[in-house]
């Protein structure tokens, strides 16, 4: 079975430090990988997706990839207050039109 | 320029009726989903679609019924509904399939049954 594992949180963390956001996966066919931002009463928010071993930025996020240890992370620097929301860590598998894999997401709170 | 809309935003209604939930993108995707997520936050796939074929049924209950009209839109009938089917339905689309297309969602439908 797939599975995503996040810790649900919350993870305060204070304006401007850096927030590490984790996840971790049991389905080692998983070909690439998905960080979504999600405030409350609101759709997932595509952030960025990885498919390589690796970090790969983007503006203040990086995401890194290590399929041999089945982890995957996100990096938010110099965090701001609206960067609090809940951010999903999802994984897809292939074989088709397939779904994403979610984990139950990880709620940061960045305090001011 | 909404990409991926979906009508309504909120549904009220009774346990035993029948309802339907639409979605459309104008993104030009040929691959389009339904999602469930419960009141624990956990977002699940249901179905998805490519060019108006159905490739994944997650073990959902026959009470729910996808139906793709055309490749830009996805409708989901629920029947005989029960108290558990209380969530947000998500509708997303891709480019298409593999694993380079990120899905994109739309704003969500809230179902509550009474």
């Amino acid at each position: 079975q797939k599975e995503v594992e996040q810790n649900s949180g919350p993870l305060s963390v204070p304006e401007g430090a850096i927030a590490s956001l984790n996840c971790t996966y049991s389905d080692r066919g998983s070909q690439s990988f998905f960080w979504y931002r999600q405030y409350s009463g609101k759709s997932p928010e595509l952030i960025m997706f990885i498919y390589s071993n690796g970090d790969k930025e983007d503006g203040r996020f990086t995401a890194q990839l290590n399929k041999a240890s089945q982890y995957v992370s996100l990096l938010i620097r110099d965090s701001q207050p609206s960067d609090s929301a809940t951010y999903l860590c999802a994984s897809y598998s292939g074989g088709g039109a397939d779904g994403l894999t979610f984990g139950k997401g990880t709620h940061l709170i960045i305090q001011p | 320029d909404t990409a991926v809309s979906q009508t309504p935003k909120y549904l009220v209604t009774q346990m035993g009726n029948d309802k339907s939930i639409k979605c459309e993108q104008n993104l030009g995707h040929d691959t389009m989903y339904w999602y469930k997520q419960d009141s624990k936050k956990f977002l699940k796939i249901m179905f998805s679609y490519n060019n108006k074929e159905l490739i994944i049924n997650e073990t959902v209950p026959n009470r729910f019924s996808p139906k793709s009209p055309d490749k830009a839109h996805l409708n989901l009938h629920i029947n005989s509904l029960e108290l558990g089917d209380s969530a947000v339905y998500f509708c997303a689309s891709s480019l298409g399939t593999g694993w380079t297309q990120p899905q994109h969602f739309g704003d969500g439908t809230r179902l509550s049954i009474l």
